[in-house]
């Protein structure tokens, strides 16, 4: 069937520590990423967004870099609190445009005292 | 008030009824979509519409159908539910124009359970 109960990959860090989550993204094509941030029994909020025309572009304690020849984002956060914990997923505009975006599957942030 | 309310927040539904799923916005949005999402599996795309007149198939449109009733409506019916449709489901707007996020604004989700 579709649903093969499939667990989001864990990251664990300590209240304070930097955390580094990591995305691959599939269209080459792409030239606009957001990352989000899902709490349990919410819809995803917007965290950061890059161009494909930057390489790095920082928000309050949050910075994206995106390496288009690997085709890889990343979203790291500076000292890391228990109000980070969620799961965090990367979206690509496919082929550009304004039309949809394109959602990843997900990292779960665990943030232990 | 929630820019993007969703109705209801959680159901639990029987195999072959239908059932709607509705979405209702405040945000002046021309578009909306209806996503899925399932553990380890990120939002699918199900239907969007970027006009009242405008309906689009996504990535997962089977089993389901959608009803554009105004610019502020959005509702999803599952015809004859099944249970491999129990999943979380978001409704979202966009402004179309680019721009931060693509104006993108989520509903608080549905949690739909088809024993």
């Amino acid at each position: 069937g579709e649903n093969v109960g499939l667990h989001l990959p864990t990251l664990s860090v300590q209240e304070g520590d930097n955390s580094i989550i990591n995305c691959a993204y599939s269209n080459s094509a792409s030239d606009y990423f957001i990352w989000y941030k899902q709490e349990s029994g919410k819809g995803p909020q917007f965290i950061i967004d890059i161009r494909s025309n930057m390489d790095k572009r920082q928000g309050q304690r949050v910075t994206v870099l995106l390496n288009k020849t690997v085709k890889h984002l990343s979203l790291q956060i500076a000292a890391t609190q228990p109000g980070d914990s969620a799961v965090y997923f990367c979206a690509e505009n496919g082929a550009g445009g304004y039309n949809k975006l394109i959602f990843g599957a997900g990292t779960r942030l665990a943030v232990h005292p | 008030d929630a820019d993007v309310t969703q109705t209801p927040r959680n159901r639990i539904t029987k195999t072959g009824k239908r059932i709607m799923l509705e979405c209702s916005q405040t945000k002046g949005h021309d578009r909306m979509y209806w996503y899925r999402q399932d553990p380890g599996l990120g939002l699918r795309l199900i239907y969007y519409s970027f006009d009242v007149k405008d309906i689009n198939k996504g990535e997962i449109s089977d089993g389901y159908s959608v009803s554009r009733q105004a610019q502020a409506k959005f509702s999803l019916s599952l015809e004859s539910a099944i249970p491999n449709q129990t999943a979380l489901y978001f409704c979202a707007t966009s402004s179309g124009t680019g721009g931060i996020n693509y104006g993108y604004t989520f509903g608080s989700g549905t949690r739909l359970t088809v024993v």
